[in-house]
């Protein structure tokens, strides 16, 4: 059965550094999301990927964050200087037409901040 | 407006029994009402959709009850399982200015199933 995989499944970094978050989508999949889950709360939507740009985004997805789709395969989340605040779980997910269509959700990275 | 409130926080229930949950919200452009299960260290998992077109869905001992008017769902897990054991989100999403279906999640349920 297709998946969503997420790489690295756990990240430590310092504060004020960049990282990167890798998705593959499932492969004949449309639509691309990153939701965000800090321990012990609910997830929250962070952005929404469609033709190649933006298509939402929410008031979390600061200028920190961009996101990309550099090859046809991989789905990416960049954090340009880390905060401690930024630590929490992020999913990336994907669905094949967007609205009432199940959205299929990877295993997540952790991304711890220190 | 964005919130979609979720109760109760936490849950057990005795083997075979009824589970559930119970969700509000106040935007009425949702359309689209979807409830994932979570697994610890695991991602979401979608467990059932509705939309409010329809009152009720029901797959295996999974059951949506929607109510519009009160602006209200929840889900009934019918013979609970240890299996069931997890954490439940409902969420809720609207196709509304191009909205490309991100979902608004509840808070969650930890359901606890004893054997």
């Amino acid at each position: 059965e297709p998946e969503v995989t997420q790489t690295p499944s756990h990240q430590v970094t310092q504060m004020g550094q960049e990282v990167i978050l890798r998705c593959v989508p499932i492969s004949n999949h449309l639509y691309f999301y990153w939701y965000r889950q800090i321990l012990g709360q609910k997830v929250e939507f962070l952005v929404s990927f469609y033709n190649n740009e933006i298509s939402e985004k929410s008031e979390i997805f600061d200028d920190q964050f961009s996101v990309e789709r550099p090859d046809g395969s991989n789905f990416t989340l960049k954090i340009r200087s880390t905060k401690l605040e930024d630590s929490a779980m992020y999913f990336c997910a994907s669905s094949e037409r967007g609205q009432y269509n199940e959205q299929f959700f990877g295993p997540g990275t952790r991304l711890t901040v220190l | 407006q964005q919130q979609v409130k979720q109760s109760p926080q936490s849950l057990i229930v005795q083997k075979g029994g009824i589970s559930i949950i119970n969700c509000a919200y106040e935007n009425t452009a949702f359309d689209y009402f979807p409830w994932y299960q979570q697994f610890p260290g695991k991602g979401p998992a979608l467990l059932i959709a509705i939309r409010p077109d329809v009152s009720e869905k029901k797959e295996g001992r999974f059951t949506i009850s929607f109510n519009k008017s009160a602006k209200q769902f929840s889900l009934h897990i019918m013979d609970s399982q240890p299996g069931d054991s997890a954490t439940y989100f409902c969420a809720a999403s609207a196709r509304d200015g191009g909205s490309q279906g991100n979902l608004i999640f509840g808070k969650g349920t930890k359901l606890s199933v004893k054997p």
